[in-house]
C-alpha cells in the first residue's frame, strides 16, 4: 500500500467514548501533522511531530491525545468528546517539519469522518 | 502574520470554459505559496507551488497560477474545465515566520462543473 492511509474512514462515538484514530505513512517521511477539517472553516493544525517528536500542539484540548510511536505512525486518541467535535481529521506527512515550504511537500490520507453523538 | 484569503467560496463554470479561482495572500516574509485541492471523500493533494523560482507556475491536470508580488495574488487558473475538475480547492502560504513546515490553508473555494 501506498501513501498515507487511515483507519476508521467514519466513526460514530457518543460523548462517554473511548476511541482512536490511525494513520500509516508509506513514504519515509519523518515528520507527520493531524488536521482537523469542520465546514466552512479552514483546516486547522493540531499537533505535528518529527522524528517522533511532538513539535507544535495548537492549543488542542486534552480530549484530544496523539501518540507517535516511529515516524511511520501516528494516533489520535479521543475520550469524552463533544459534539463540536464532530469534523473530518486528516493526517499528513512529509518529509521533515523543519524544511522550508520549498524543500517538501505534505502527502495527506483520505481523512476519518467522526461523528459525535 | 501570514494569511491567505480566497474570495470566492464557490465557483461554477460550463465545461470547457476558463477556470478562475482567486487567491490573494499576506506576508511579512518571501512566501510559500500552494494549492492544494480536494475531492469528495478524498484527501488533499497538491495541484502545485510557488518558492520564489518562476513567478507562472505549471501544475497537474493543466492548472497553472501566477505569482504577483505587486497585487499580493496568486490566482488558479486552467483554460479549459473538465468535469473531473469538480472539487475544493485550497490556497495555502507557509508560515515562514515561524517555521517553514506550518501551512496556513484558506477557507476553500468550491468549483462546480456543469455539462
Amino acid at each position: 500500500e501506498t501513501g498515507v492511509t487511515q483507519t476508521p474512514r467514519h466513526l460514530v462515538m457518543g460523548m462517554t467514548n473511548k476511541k482512536s484514530l490511525k494513520c500509516e505513512q508509506h513514504l519515509g517521511h519523518n515528520a507527520m501533522y493531524w488536521y482537523k477539517q469542520s465546514a466552512k472553516k479552514p483546516l486547522e493544525l493540531m499537533f505535528v511531530y518529527n522524528f517522533k517528536e511532538q513539535t507544535e500542539n495548537n492549543s488542542v484540548p486534552s480530549r484530544f491525545s496523539p501518540e507517535c510511536p516511529n515516524s511511520s505512525h501516528l494516533f489520535l486518541h479521543l475520550h469524552t468528546l463533544q459534539p463540536e467535535d464532530s469534523a473530518l481529521y486528516l493526517c499528513a506527512s512529509s518529509q521533515d517539519f523543519r524544511l522550508t515550504a520549498a524543500s517538501y511537500e505534505q502527502y495527506f490520507g483520505p481523512g476519518t469522518r467522526l461523528t459525535v453523538t | 502574520a501570514q494569511s491567505v484569503t480566497q474570495l470566492d467560496s464557490h465557483v461554477s463554470v460550463s465545461e470547457g470554459t476558463p477556470v478562475l479561482l482567486r487567491c490573494n495572500y499576506s506576508s511579512s516574509y518571501s512566501p510559500s505559496l500552494f494549492w492544494y485541492v480536494q475531492h469528495p471523500n478524498k484527501g488533499l493533494q497538491l495541484l502545485l507551488k510557488y518558492t520564489s523560482a518562476a513567478t507562472l507556475v505549471k501544475g497537474i491536470n493543466g492548472f497553472e497560477a501566477e505569482f504577483k508580488k505587486s497585487e499580493t495574488s496568486f490566482h488558479l487558473t486552467k483554460p479549459s474545465a473538465h468535469m473531473s475538475d469538480a472539487a475544493e480547492y485550497f490556497c495555502v502560504v507557509s508560515d515562514q515566520e515561524n517555521q517553514g513546515g506550518k501551512l496556513i490553508f484558506g477557507q476553500g473555494t468550491e468549483l462546480s462543473v456543469k455539462p
